[in-house]
């Protein structure tokens, strides 16, 4: 069965560093969705991609956080410079098209000290 | 303004018997999409069930079904049979007619006691 791939599933790092994630969205998926999840909360959206370009990021902390997915397939999100409050998990999801069933990949858990 | 409202902080059911996790939206939309996931400890999020504001009938996929009750702008989660596998946090969504826009509660933790 396909599946949303992401890398590192576990990041440790100090405030100030830079930080990044990759995410492969199941083949064929159009639709690139980056959230962050607060421990205790529910996901919030930072990004949305349709192809490679940008639909909605307007929840992305744009002065820290930058996204990129360059070739409409994988894609990376980045943190510079990581902050305490940055620690979270990072979950990719893709879809098909952009009013289609999310599927989540297994996140990247960001802890930041 | 909260989107999605999910009351249950924590839930607990015995195995076995149905459980009803409840999730309430606010839209003023006519088209948009409901959803229930399944978060495990290890973190992913596991698609359960999708509901269409147009859907006339409740959606169900095997012990999963969708409660929607539109004129409440209600969509509870109902888990019939439960097993001890089950036990994790569950999240309701919504995603806007545009689908760029897509919410989620702040959960329920279903334990599900043997």
């Amino acid at each position: 069965e396909a599946e949303v791939a992401q890398s590192p599933r576990y990041k440790i790092t100090e405030k100030s560093q830079a930080v990044a994630f990759w995410c492969d969205p199941i083949s064929g998926h159009a639709t690139l969705y980056w959230y962050r999840q607060i421990l205790g909360q529910g996901p919030e959206l930072l990004v949305q991609f349709q192809d490679e370009s940008v639909v909605d990021d307007s929840q992305l902390p744009k002065d820290r956080f930058s996204a990129e997915r360059l070739k409409g397939v994988d894609s990376t999100l980045k943190i510079q410079p990581a902050e305490l409050g940055d620690s979270a998990m990072y979950l990719c999801a893709s879809s098909l098209a952009i009013t289609d069933t999310q599927y989540f990949g297994p996140g990247t858990r960001l802890t930041v000290l | 303004a909260q989107k999605i409202t999910q009351t249950q902080p924590g839930m607990f059911v015995q195995e076995k018997e149905a459980v009803t996790l409840d999730c309430t939206y606010d839209t003023s939309d006519q088209s948009y999409g409901l959803f229930w996931y399944k978060q495990p400890s290890s973190g992913e999020m596991i698609f359960l069930i999708y509901q269409g504001s147009y859907d006339e009938q409740n959606a169900t996929e095997g012990r999963y079904s969708l409660n929607f009750q539109k004129a409440r702008k209600s969509a509870n989660l109902v888990i019939s049979a439960s097993q001890l596998g089950d036990s994790a946090m569950y999240f309701c969504a919504m995603r806007d007619h545009t689908g760029n826009q897509f919410y989620f509660g702040t959960g329920t933790s279903l334990t599900v006691i043997p």
